[in-house]
């Protein structure tokens, strides 16, 4: 049961280019998560951004949330070789817990 | 530093076997989850556990059990192993509380099953 989409599938830049990748979800949410996965290897957590918040910044990494349009973007500036990865979008999870739906993801691929 | 283990990287195993997959957080962390990957699929929640020896079924549980008898280990068990469940694990766990925030996954399983 797939909440989060991610567009496109799979993206391929060149260095230095920005890489946006977008993340629509079906259902109202109190926050958004993105997760990047280096081939082969487990998910390691970017960023959460609050369903009050729209924009938010780490280091190279800007994420925009529109609740309006139930969608989220990750942008990666200035992108280098290191940051070829997929990359999730994570929305709670239905009921109680900590239970979250990941999406299927964007593959980025960045050409040195 | 915050660690998630799993016992294995790559494991192959013969269908009919019993497999064990064991995963070990440092965190103190209440809520621990196993997860199945598969290309196109994404990430499919098996089982997750909120305490000790209590566990909810995720989205795909049928064909596997789990064990949490510890509060840092979650094992996840493949009771009669079958080609359809050759694909990468993962497990993860996440404090308790109130906002549905941030999981800390392990490095991950490839299970094969021949």
């Amino acid at each position: 049961s797939q909440q989060g989409e991610e567009d496109p599938q799979a993206l391929s830049i060149q260095e230095g280019e920005n890489a946006t990748m977008n993340c629509s979800y079906k259902t109202s949410i109190n926050n958004l998560q993105w997760y990047r996965q280096n081939s082969g290897r487990g998910l390691v957590h970017l960023i959460l951004i609050r369903s009050n918040e729209r924009e938010k910044h780490s280091g190279r990494l800007r994420v925009t949330l529109d609740t309006s349009k139930k969608s989220s973007s990750l942008l990666i500036t200035a992108s280098r070789a290191a940051d070829t990865a997929s990359y999730f979008c994570a929305t709670p999870g239905r009921g109680g817990y900590q239970k979250v739906t990941f999406g299927t993801g964007t593959k980025l691929q960045v050409i040195p | 530093d915050v660690k998630v283990t799993q016992s294995s990287r790559y494991l192959v195993k013969r269908t009919g076997e019993k497999v064990f997959l064991e995963c070990v957080q440092d965190m103190d962390h209440e809520n621990m989850f196993w997860y199945r990957q598969d290309p196109g699929l994404g990430l499919r929640l098996i089982y997750f556990s909120y305490d000790v020896k209590m566990k909810e079924k995720g989205d795909i549980p049928e064909g596997y059990s789990v064990s949490r008898e510890k509060k840092e280990r979650f094992s996840l068990i493949l009771e009669s192993a079958s080609t359809n469940q050759t694909s990468m694990y993962l497990c993860a766990s996440t404090r308790g509380g109130g906002e549905k925030g941030e999981q800390y996954f392990g490095p991950g399983t490839r299970l094969t099953v021949t």
